[in-house]
């Protein structure tokens, strides 16, 4: 059982490029979650779907998309990467939408220069 | 948007010896969570607390849930090298959660 899988673990991206971090789940959870941890400023949410089709921004949101189109993946999307985003990336699953089930990935550590 | 803010933000502290730390919110919670995330990994739920006044233990380390249902309180007892990570609280909001700032604990042998 996997888990929560997220790739790529580590990335550079030039400003103004763009690209795709991957989650992707094998446990039938309905709710997904990306978010973003800064130095000395835990975790902020960026988005969050509850189900296939349906996603809603969280604390975080500009300069980010995603799609929800199957329960196993939730992918999240950097159109024109910023230094602003440079940052840890973690995706976490759960099924029921309650704290005591959340599973987090590893983690993408994204670098943008 | 709701904060939560941990202290402190860091700790150095000798194997052996008890920790303490607290988080306080701006906002009334229905659920307290503390997670802890080992380097290069994600968070991995410890402790969750459902009602004011609750006190949970998980081993060595023991949580209570604030009656004030505006903060929670985590402690470790007789640290070991192991416990060396940051230690999030996080509150329940509806389907999601909002976490603290971290505090970061630091064990020397």
């Amino acid at each position: 059982n996997a888990g929560v899988t997220q790739t790529p673990k580590f990335r550079i991206l030039k400003i103004g490029q763009s690209m795709t971090l991957q989650c992707t789940q094998d446990m039938n959870h309905n709710y997904m979650y990306w978010y973003r941890q800064d130095p000395g400023m835990g975790l902020k949410l960026i988005y969050y779907s509850v189900g296939a089709g349906i996603t809603d921004k969280g604390e975080v949101p500009n300069g980010y998309n995603v799609s929800r189109s199957t329960t196993e993946d939730f992918p999240l999307r950097l159109e024109l990467a910023a230094p602003s985003q440079t940052s840890v990336y973690f995706c976490a699953s759960s099924y029921s939408g309650q704290g005591r089930g959340y599973t987090f990935g590893s983690g993408t550590r994204l670098t943008v220069v | 948007g709701q904060q939560l803010n941990q202290s402190p933000q860091s700790m150095f502290i000798q194997e052996g010896e008890d920790v303490s730390m607290n988080c306080t919110s701006s906002s009334i919670f229905n659920t307290w969570l503390w997670y802890k995330q080992d380097p290069g990994e994600g968070p991995v739920l410890l402790i969750a607390l459902y009602k004011a006044g609750e006190l949970t233990s998980n081993g060595r380390l023991t949580a209570q849930f604030g009656i004030t249902r505006k903060d929670s309180f985590l402690n470790i007892s007789a640290s070991i090298p192991s416990d060396v990570g940051i230690y999030f609280c996080a509150g329940q909001d509806t389907d999601k959660l909002i976490f603290g700032t971290g505090t970061r604990l630091q064990v020397f042998p």
